[in-house]
């Protein structure tokens, strides 16, 4: 079966780093996604990685290991707008998205 | 303004009712997609269109049908709704179909049915 598993809550300090891990077992593999959801809002697009390595935007970068079927967001210098869900998206042989359930981070003061 | 629209943005529903939720974009993409999202559970799609005058079944699409007359709108049906269908209903596109396709969603219709 497909399966994409990532914690279901985090807490966070204001102006500290935050790693959030996705692992994945799925039907073939064409890259994989981070979003971003606000409460009550829709997901945006955060990150795309296809290849092995590092891939870095601002104050986010998005980690990928497709051997080991495993994947993390750091988040850096965190703020209070960055409390969120953040969902990590598998696309597979068939190019539609598998989604994990959602990881909430709490940012505290 | 581009983008997706739904409508509505929330409803609520009487058990076997029929119902149709819409959705519009204006940024001529080929692909469109209608996503539930539960509590727990991550986005789970119904249905799906690569490209105007086709559709396809996705994950969940049992009491649901969809149509994709032109590339602007993207209709999402309840023939007979019924309490599991409970949820935040979100469509979503993307330029094309095939791989690393940003998709773009709308703002979502909370529906509830009773």
């Amino acid at each position: 079966g497909q399966n994409i598993d990532q914690p279901t809550e985090m807490t966070a300090t204001e102006g500290a780093i935050v790693q959030i891990n996705c692992t994945y077992q799925t039907s073939g593999f064409n890259g994989l996604f981070w979003y971003q959801q606000h409460a009550g809002e829709a997901p945006t697009f955060l990150s795309y990685n296809v290849l092995d390595g590092l891939e870095e935007k601002g104050r986010f970068s998005s980690f990928l290991s497709r051997s080991k079927g495993y994947s993390y967001l750091l988040l850096k210098e965190l703020q209070m707008k960055d409390s969120a869900s953040y969902l990590c998206a598998v696309e597979d042989s068939n190019y539609q998205l598998i989604w994990g359930a959602g990881t909430k981070l709490i940012i505290k003061p | 303004i581009a983008g997706i629209t739904q409508a509505p943005t929330s409803q609520i529903l009487a058990a076997g009712r029929r119902m149709t939720l819409r959705c519009t974009q204006d940024m001529r993409h080929n692909a469109m997609y209608w996503y539930r999202q539960d509590l727990g559970l991550g986005l789970r799609l119904i249905h799906y269109s690569n490209t105007a005058g086709t559709t396809g079944k996705g994950e969940v699409p049992d009491g649901y049908s969809v149509s994709r007359a032109n590339t602007d709108d993207f209709p999402l049906t309840l023939a007979s709704a019924v309490p599991s269908q409970t949820s935040v209903y979100f469509c979503a596109s993307s330029v094309m179909s095939g791989a690393h396709n940003e998709q773009f969603f709308g703002p979502g219709t909370r529906l509830t049915v009773l």
